[in-house]
């Protein structure tokens, strides 16, 4: 079975640094697709990048990107010049490529932000 | 356009009691998920409805837990005899076919008394 484990609870970062938060999976699937959501104190969960296992460049999307290690199944975010809006709870998601289109989560990350 | 939608917002009920959640997806998308987020943890699969297909419950975690989707588009989760341990957010999520990417409606939080 498929696992998804961030094992960072809780990060702090200052304003306008860098942070990377980590998560790890494990899957005998060769095609599948990894994400990174963001949940506000909303609770909207809110899609920042995805990454495609069969691609070898590593996702970016502005001041988010992931650094995606397949044989090491390792897939962190890592967000550069850290905003007040950044501060929420992030999860590490993974899905298969075909067939269940089951979502399989990790327990989370909660970022702070400094000012 | 619209978004996910989830009612209600909050909802309290008495230990035993039975609930009815509800989820109006995105006009259009053929697949839809619940979840669940108990305090400190990770989202939680539940159930995945895809078209007319037969759902993959495998993530109801007892009997006490069932949903249903009419006609393609709206559906209701339903707990039977709520417990304590129930208490949780659940969420909902719409995607378009087997596409990757679904969107999220606000969830409903759950309090069992």
């Amino acid at each position: 079975a498929q696992t998804v484990t961030q094992s960072q609870p809780e990060m702090s970062v200052q304003e306008a640094e860098t942070v990377t938060l980590s998560c790890t999976y494990d899957t005998s699937e060769s095609d599948y697709y990894l994400f990174w959501y963001k949940q506000p104190p909303s609770r909207q969960m809110i899609l920042v990048i995805r990454q495609e296992a069969y691609k070898q460049q590593n996702a970016t999307e502005n001041r988010f990107s992931v650094n995606f290690q397949k044989a090491a199944k390792s897939f962190s975010l890592k967000i550069s010049d850290s905003q007040l809006g950044d501060a929420a709870m992030y999860f590490c998601a993974y899905r298969r490529f075909s067939g269940t289109y089951k979502y399989i989560f990790g327990t989370g990350t909660r970022l702070k932000v400094l000012a | 356009g619209a978004g996910v939608s989830q009612s209600p917002s909050n909802k309290v009920t008495e230990k035993g009691k039975d609930v009815e959640l509800r989820c109006d997806p995105i006009s259009g998308h053929t697949a839809l998920y619940w979840y669940r987020q108990s305090l400190g943890q990770g989202l939680e699969f539940l159930i995945y409805f895809q078209g007319n297909s037969a759902p993959d419950k495998s993530g109801l975690p007892s009997d006490r837990f069932s949903a249903e989707r009419t006609g393609g588009s709206v559906s209701t989760l339903t707990i039977q005899r709520t417990q304590q341990e129930d208490s949780a957010v659940y969420l909902c999520a719409s995607s378009f076919g087997n596409s990757y990417e679904q969107y999220f409606g606000p969830g409903t939080r759950l309090t069992v008394t």
